[in-house]
Formats: C-alpha cells, structure tokens, sequence
C-alpha cells in the first residue's frame, strides 16, 4: 500500500497570501494524484486531479504540480473561503490512499 | 446534478452490525463508467477508504477491514449499501459515499456520523 504524507500538518497564512502544500508518496504514482478541501462540517470536495488539472468550478487561484512523489498545492492568493484542511489521494496503484491532511488557518 | 445521501443509524452498540445505504441521483448505477464508494472519517483524523462497487457488480474492499465488510447495490432503487460487522468504538466516525469515475471520488455525500458505544 502506498503511503502518502502530507506537510506540514498545519499552515498558517495570511489572507491574500500564497500557500504551498506539499504531498509525498512512498513509490511512484505518476501524475495519478488528487487533491480535496473539507470545510469544518462539510464533506471534501474535489479540486485537483491529474496532478494539475482542476476540477470543473475550481478557480484559478489553485494549481497543482508535480509527478512521481512530489506534489504540490499551491493556492496563489488566499480567500476566507480557503481557510479548510486539503487531502491528497493517490490512485495509481490500488488500493487509492489518502495523505493525512494539512490544516489550513488564518495566521 | 449528481447527489448523494447516506443514511443509517446514528448510534450502535459495541458488536452489532451496521447497516449504512447510500441513495444516489443525476446519475445510474448501471453506467459503466461509474461506481460508488464507502470512505470513512474518525473525529479529527484523516479518510479511510472502505469499498467501492461498479455497475458489472465489481467489488473491492479495504484489506483491514475486508473480513467485515460487505457492498451491494440495487440499480432500481439506486441505492449502494456498506454493511460493516462487529462495530466497535474505534468505528465511530462520520461516513461518506461518493462516487468514483476514472478513480476519483465526486461528489460526496454529506456523511453520517455512527457512533459506536454501548
């Protein structure tokens, strides 16, 4: 089973500030790498597949990179709306594997 | 638009089964380009995948918890259901349904959180 680590655990950011979030995977995953927001209360949402593809109605302030074992989440300018812990999910290999999170909090 | 919904009992003792159904719209079960999928969430931690089941009645389960799980579905009613035996308080948590296309999960369902204490 992959395993996938996400850092850091929490992020603190200033609004209208970038934000960089980071996932590693233990092997290869190629670009079968996505991202998803949860909201306190809410279920996650998909923002990110492909590795850099955004999800239909996923705006431009996300963008993702990376192949291989390195990726990241970048949000360019953030929103109060952004403020949310982000999950990454690799689907390369069965069975598809979940980092562990990083909150993201309003510094 | 695509939704799902969970539903089940919020509350379970210690040993007894949980019985969890997930009714779907805006799309089929029968497509074969989808499926649905169980994934689970303790309080404060991160998501643990459970199940999925496709419209060929392809199953798979999570290898730490495959001894106890079961997925089904009913295209008619279009509903998928996790059966999970021998709950235990470990097992409390919120659990989602989503729908898996191409491997990724969207949307999600709002969730239900199970506890599991006696």
């Amino acid at each position: 089973e992959i395993v996938m680590t996400q850092s850091p655990a929490t992020l603190s950011v200033s609004p209208g500030e970038r934000a960089t979030l980071s996932c590693r995977a233990s092997q290869s995953v190629s670009s079968n790498l996505a991202w998803y927001q949860q909201k306190p209360g809410q279920a996650p949402r998909l923002l990110i597949y492909g590795a850099s593809t955004r999800a239909t109605g996923i705006p431009a302030r996300f963008s993702g990179s990376g192949s291989g074992t390195e990726f990241t989440l970048t949000i360019s300018s953030l929103q109060s709306e952004d403020f949310a812990v982000y999950y990454c999910q690799q689907y390369n290999n069965w069975p598809q594997t979940f980092g562990q999170g990083t909150k993201l909090e309003i510094k | 638009q695509v939704t799902l919904k969970e539903s089940g009992p919020v509350l379970v003792k210690p040993t007894e089964t949980l019985t969890l159904t997930c009714t779907v719209s805006g799309f089929s079960l029968s497509n074969a380009r989808m499926g649905v999928s169980w994934i689970r969430q303790p309080p404060g931690k991160a998501l643990e995948w459970l199940a999925h089941i496709f419209s060929n009645d392809e199953k798979s389960y999570s290898t730490s918890l495959k001894s106890r799980l079961t997925i089904s579905k009913d295209t008619s009613k279009s509903q998928v259901v996790l059966t999970m035996t021998n709950m235990d308080p470990v097992d409390t948590a919120t659990y989602y349904c989503a729908r898996i296309e191409q491997w990724l999960f969207d949307p999600w369902g709002q969730g239900t959180l199970v506890t599991v204490s006696s």
